[in-house]
């Protein structure tokens, strides 16, 4: 079946360095969804991209899509320790969603 | 808006114990899901439902899980008998309806210790 594949698994940066995920998968991706999971807490939607090559913002975040619909990038610009989390992509496809493993986004001391 | 209810919080069982959880989602969603989250890996679906109907349950193990959603409202999922692999948290979620618009609402979580 459909497999979503996100790396890296963990990523450490200092405060104020940027942090990227990436999300891709062998077959079409039909909308990508992304996710926070804060440490003990729930995933919580972030944002949905429907188009080939759709470049979204939210402040510091900048969603992005791929032309070929097979990958999508999440990357934070100047992380601060409220960005520490799990960033889960999820495809919403079939009116299912196929998760992604996450990626634990860690800000070192 | 009032979210998604899941009750109880935490359970501590011991293996070959049953076990119920209770989700109440976000008032007119029709689609609930049930996951389960094992520390450090991502929600894994057990179950979706379409109102009272289920649309996926391919990875729901049959032979020991069972979950419903009678008046297409509240639903709960119960395990019996208990293995110590099935600690993890148990997360429900809700969206509007099936639809590539919409998204989830996740509760709090019921997290499962089997010991």
């Amino acid at each position: 079946g459909q497999q979503v594949m996100q790396i890296p698994q963990y990523q450490h940066v200092q405060e104020g360095e940027d942090f990227t995920t990436y999300c891709n998968s062998s077959t079409t991706l039909s909308n990508i969804q992304w996710y926070k999971q804060r440490p003990g807490g729930h995933p919580v939607f972030l944002i949905q991209l429907v188009k080939s090559g759709e470049v979204k913002k939210q402040k510091r975040l900048t969603f992005q899509f791929g032309e070929a619909k097979k990958n999508s990038s999440l990357h934070i610009t100047a992380t601060q320790t409220t960005d520490v989390g799990t960033y889960f992509c999820a495809d919403n496809s079939n009116y299912q969603l196929i998760w992604g493993a996450g990626t634990k986004l860690i800000i070192k001391p | 808006e009032a979210g998604v209810a899941q009750s109880p919080r935490y359970k501590i069982i011991e293996k070959r114990q049953s076990v119920a959880f209770w989700c109440n989602p976000i008032s007119g969603h029709a689609t609930l899901y049930w996951y389960q989250q094992i520390l450090g890996q991502g929600p894994k679906l057990l179950i979706q439902f379409q109102n009272n109907g289920v649309v996926d349950d391919s990875q729901l193990p049959k032979d020991r899980f069972s979950a419903e959603r009678l008046k297409g409202v509240d639903s709960t999922l119960k395990i019996q008998p208990a293995k110590l692999e099935d600690s993890a948290v148990y997360l429900c979620a809700s969206s509007q309806e099936q639809g590539w618009d919409t998204e989830a609402f996740f509760g709090q979580g019921t997290r499962l210790t089997v010991v």
